[in-house]
């Protein structure tokens, strides 16, 4: 157990809805992270928070937003969703930016739109 | 363009045997290298992290190595496990845009076999 948990561990939706991801970094880490990995894909970064603030962002749709709230914690809302947002939906976190600190990743959402 | 190569792409073994993954890396300024044990749905889970000045790192059966003059990275693994199947992910981490950012590798499938 990485201490990094997510909820829903397992999400059915239907295109063109929208949905909400969240997260909850160990205890004590300041900056998260999110990835999506569809099938049989490596992990894709999207966006990155350090302390409320957004820090760096990757390959992050327009169509879908972040935040991480006061205590810390992250969601990730994906919305108008299509079939090929059908993935593996992982949040870290780590101490603070990724420098040689470790980050810790949660067990995932697994996204599946019909 | 900061890139991270792994090889092979996928690879078979008995169990017991030993076996060595790749990783190149084209990320500059470099920060640190990671390797990171995937399971199958599973969140990664952080193997060995190495600075430009260390050259070797275990953990257990894991031992990483790092060329920083030849910007390449090795796992070996020795005495295969069954439990060992799985994928292992290279990332890199450089300095880019004015933040430390994590560049992932496409990962090495590993299956070890009876």
């Amino acid at each position: 157990d990485s201490g990094v948990t997510q909820t829903p561990k397992h999400l059915i939706t239907a295109t063109g809805q929208r949905v909400t991801l969240r997260c909850s970094p160990r205890s004590g880490d300041l900056s998260v992270y999110w990835y999506q990995q569809s099938l049989d894909q490596g992990l894709q970064f999207l966006i990155q928070y350090y302390n409320g603030e957004e820090r760096a962002k990757g390959n992050i749709l327009e169509r879908f937003s972040a935040q991480q709230f006061p205590d810390l914690h992250s969601e990730l809302n994906l919305s108008s969703l299509e079939l090929g947002d059908s993935a593996l939906y992982f949040c870290a976190s780590s101490v603070a930016p990724a420098g040689t600190y470790e980050q810790y990743f949660g067990p995932g959402t697994r996204l599946t739109v019909t | 363009k900061n890139q991270v190569e792994q090889s092979p792409q996928s690879l078979i073994i008995l169990e017991g045997k030993n076996c060595t993954l790749q990783c190149n890396y084209t990320v500059s300024p470099f920060s640190n290298l990671r390797w990171y044990k995937q399971d199958t749905g599973r969140g990664p889970v952080s193997l060995t992290i190495m600075t430009f000045s260390e050259n070797t790192k275990s953990n257990g059966r894991y031992t990483a190595t790092l060329d920083a003059d030849t910007k390449q990275s090795s796992l070996h693994i020795t005495a295969s496990q069954l439990s060992d199947s799985a994928s292992y992910i290279c990332v890199v981490s450089g300095r880019v845009g004015g933040y430390n950012k994590l560049i992932f590798g496409a990962g090495t499938r590993l299956a070890v076999h009876p």
